[in-house]
C-alpha cells in the first residue's frame, strides 16, 4: 500500500520556466511533509518542508503548497535552472514518538531542465 | 565537512557472507536512521535510534542488526546475506523526532 504517490515519473521543463512537481498522500495522520532532491550516486538532500498547519512555505526559488482536503502537495521551482535537474522525492511523516519519525517516501519524479 | 558519512560506498559480496556498513554524523543530532532503497527506487525506513536507544524497528529480517555505540554512530550489520539484500542503504540523522532528516551518500550493496 503506497501511502505517498508521485504519479509523474518524469518532467521536462525549459530553463527559466516554472517546474511543478506533484505528490498525493492517503494517510490522514501525516502532519509534516518534505521535499528532497537527489542526484545520481548521492543521498537525498533536504529542500523544503511544510507543516500541516500551513498551506504554503517559500524558500527562495522553491515553494511548497499543501492542500489538506485534497491530500495533495506540490513543489514549485521558479525560475527553473539546469542545476535543478535531479530526482525529486516527496516524503511525509506522522510523529512516531517524540524522538523519531518515520518518513514515507514517494517514488520520485525525474526533473530535466533543458536549455 | 561531511555531515552524514557512510562507509563503504560500494560493497560487493557473496551470498551467505556477513557484512557491516558504518555511519557517522557530525551534526550533533540525537536521532539516526537506516533506510533501504530497492531496485524499484522505493526508499523505506528500516530502523531508528535516539541517543543509542532503538525507537523504530520496521519489519526487517532479524539478519539485520543495527548497533549504535554512541549517538553519533549507527552501524548496520547484516548476517547471511541474500540476493534480495542487494540495494542502496542510506543512513540519516535528525535533530529531533519531527524535523527534517539529513541523509548520507548511500552504500550500494551487491550480493552475488
Amino acid at each position: 500500500d503506497q501511502q505517498v504517490k508521485q504519479n509523474s515519473p518524469s518532467l521536462s521543463v525549459q530553463e527559466g520556466r516554472i517546474s511543478i512537481l506533484n505528490c498525493d498522500y492517503t494517510n490522514s495522520m501525516f502532519d509534516y511533509f518534505l521535499w528532497y532532491k537527489k542526484y545520481p550516486a548521492e543521498g537525498p538532500t533536504f529542500l523544503i518542508s511544510i507543516s500541516s498547519i500551513k498551506d504554503k512555505n517559500e524558500d527562495g526559488r522553491f515553494t511548497v503548497f499543501l492542500n489538506k482536503s485534497a491530500k495533495h502537495l506540490s513543489l514549485h521551482i521558479v525560475p527553473s535552472q539546469p542545476g535543478d535537474s535531479a530526482v525529486y522525492f516527496c516524503a511525509a511523516s506522522a510523529i512516531y514518538t517524540g524522538t523519531a519519525s518515520k518518513l514515507t517516501f514517494g517514488t520520485g519524479t525525474r526533473l530535466q531542465v533543458t536549455l | 565537512d561531511t555531515a552524514v558519512s557512510q562507509t563503504p560506498k560500494y560493497l560487493v559480496t557473496q551470498m551467505g557472507n556477513d557484512k557491516s556498513i558504518k555511519c557517522e554524523q557530525n551534526l550533533g543530532h540525537d536521532t539516526m536512521y537506516w533506510y533501504k532503497q530497492d531496485s524499484k527506487k522505493f526508499l523505506k525506513i528500516m530502523f531508528s535510534y535516539n541517543n543509542k536507544e532503538l525507537i523504530i524497528n520496521e519489519t526487517v529480517p532479524n539478519r539485520f542488526s543495527p548497533k549504535s555505540p554512541d549517538k553519533a554512530h549507527l552501524n548496520l550489520h547484516i548476517n547471511s546475506l541474500e540476493l534480495g539484500d542487494s540495494a542502496v542503504y542510506f543512513c540519516a540523522s535528525s535533530r529531533y523526532g519531527g524535523g527534517e532528516q539529513y541523509f548520507g551518500p548511500g552504500t550500494r550493496l551487491t550480493v552475488t
